[in-house]
This record gives C-alpha cells, structure tokens and sequence, in this order.
C-alpha cells in the first residue's frame, strides 16, 4: 500500500522557525495535506496543497511539494510555544473518486522558551 | 455549530467485554471514518462509510464493527475478539461531493478505551 513517512521528533527554540519534513511513495496523490493534533484531542487541518502546486503560504505557514522526489515539508516561523503539538503529514489520490487519506506517524513538535 | 461529537471521552473495559464509541456528525457529510492511534504508530483506518447503508473495511478492521443506518451516527463496536483494544479512537467525516471537495477530514475529539 501507500506509505508516508516522516521524523518522530522535532525540538526547537522559540521564536526560531520549524521545518517539518515528509515523503511519500503515491506518485497519484492528488492533495497533500498537514495537520495539526493538541494533546488529547482530535486531528485539525492546517493546510494542503494541490499536487500540481510547488509552494502555498499561509501567514506563518509556507508548505512546499517537490513532486519529483515526493517531498513535502512544513515550515512554521516564529515558531511559538503553542505550536507544541503533533503534525501529521497525509496525502491522497482522487483519482478513483476516493479521498481516504494516508496519514504519517506524525511529527511531535517541542517549542521550548 | 456544526462538528463531530464523540462519546465518551473516557472507557474502561474488562477483557472479554464488548463496548460501542458513539460518533455523531452534523456537519451532513457523506463519508465518516473510524482510525486508531497508538503512540508512534500514527493514525490506522479501521473501518470507512462513503454512504449510508454501507461501509468498507478499513487497514485493520478485525475484531471491530461498524454500522451506518443514519447519516449522522456511525458507531464503533469494539469486540471481545480484538486482541489489544486499548488506544485512542478518532472518528472523522468528509463530504464527498462537488469540485470544491479537497478530502479534508473533519475530525471528533476521540475516545480513549482502556483494558483493564
């Protein structure tokens, strides 16, 4: 089956910017999607980009696709300590009419002072 | 407000007893999920509806059951027969229609089920 792939882990300074990375082995995957989980709680989306999209921006939230190595990354600036959560990447083919998703392992994002 | 209304937040469960997650949407979305989430091992399908009246097996469907006969409620039935029950379920709902579909995933704020 499809695979998504992506680091436990990712701890960084406030105020610095995080980059979370992704890859994925579905070369139909028609969007690409991050999203957001608190503890304890359910998945919220962030954003996606369209697979025939490079780069989207969004506030402090840039998202950049290379397609030809089916990268995605994530990238927070002024990383705050709300931003402490975990960050699944996920990614599906329409193609068949279908949008079950396949989500990563998720990355846990630590924001330490 | 429209969302995704899980019950209960908490269980507690003797092995060998079954136990039913209450998913309620009212957002009317065609399509409702159930996932499993264990630490490290990210979110797993178990079973997926596209329509009432049918639903699909999912990644790890054994030892679990579902039902749709409402489009707004797609319950959960955790079985004496699934063997480590002990996670946190997420239900989620998606429309399913129209080209502005993007597949997002609305997510319920889950349920925690502990085997005692």
């Amino acid at each position: 089956g499809e695979d998504v792939e992506q680091s436990l882990f990712l701890s960084v300074r406030e105020g610095d910017s995080s980059v979370i990375n992704c890859t994925y082995t579905d070369s139909s995957s028609t969007y690409l999607y991050w999203y957001k989980q608190e503890p304890g709680a359910g998945l919220q989306l962030l954003t996606y980009i369209f697979s025939n999209m490079d780069m989207k921006q969004d506030q402090r939230l840039t998202v950049l696709l290379n397609k030809k190595d089916k990268h995605l990354s994530l990238r927070i600036a002024d990383t705050q300590t709300g931003d402490s959560a975990i960050y699944f990447c996920a990614e599906s083919d329409a193609s068949g009419g279908s949008y079950i998703p396949t989500f990563g392992r998720g990355t846990s994002l630590i924001v330490h002072p | 407000d429209g969302g995704i209304t899980q019950s209960p937040k908490y269980l507690f469960r003797k092995e060998g007893q079954n136990v039913t997650l209450s998913c309620e949407q009212n957002l009317n979305h065609d399509a409702m999920y159930w996932y499993r989430q264990d630490p490290g091992q990210g979110l797993r399908l178990i079973y997926y509806s596209q329509i009432v009246n049918d639903f699909q097996k999912g990644d790890i469907a054994e030892g679990y059951s579902v039902s749709r006969e409402k489009k707004e409620s797609f319950p959960l039935t955790v079985t004496s027969a699934q063997k480590n029950p002990t996670a946190f379920y997420l239900c989620a709902s998606s429309d399913g229609r129209g080209n502005a579909n993007t597949g997002e995933l609305f997510f319920g704020e889950g349920s925690r089920l502990t085997v005692l």
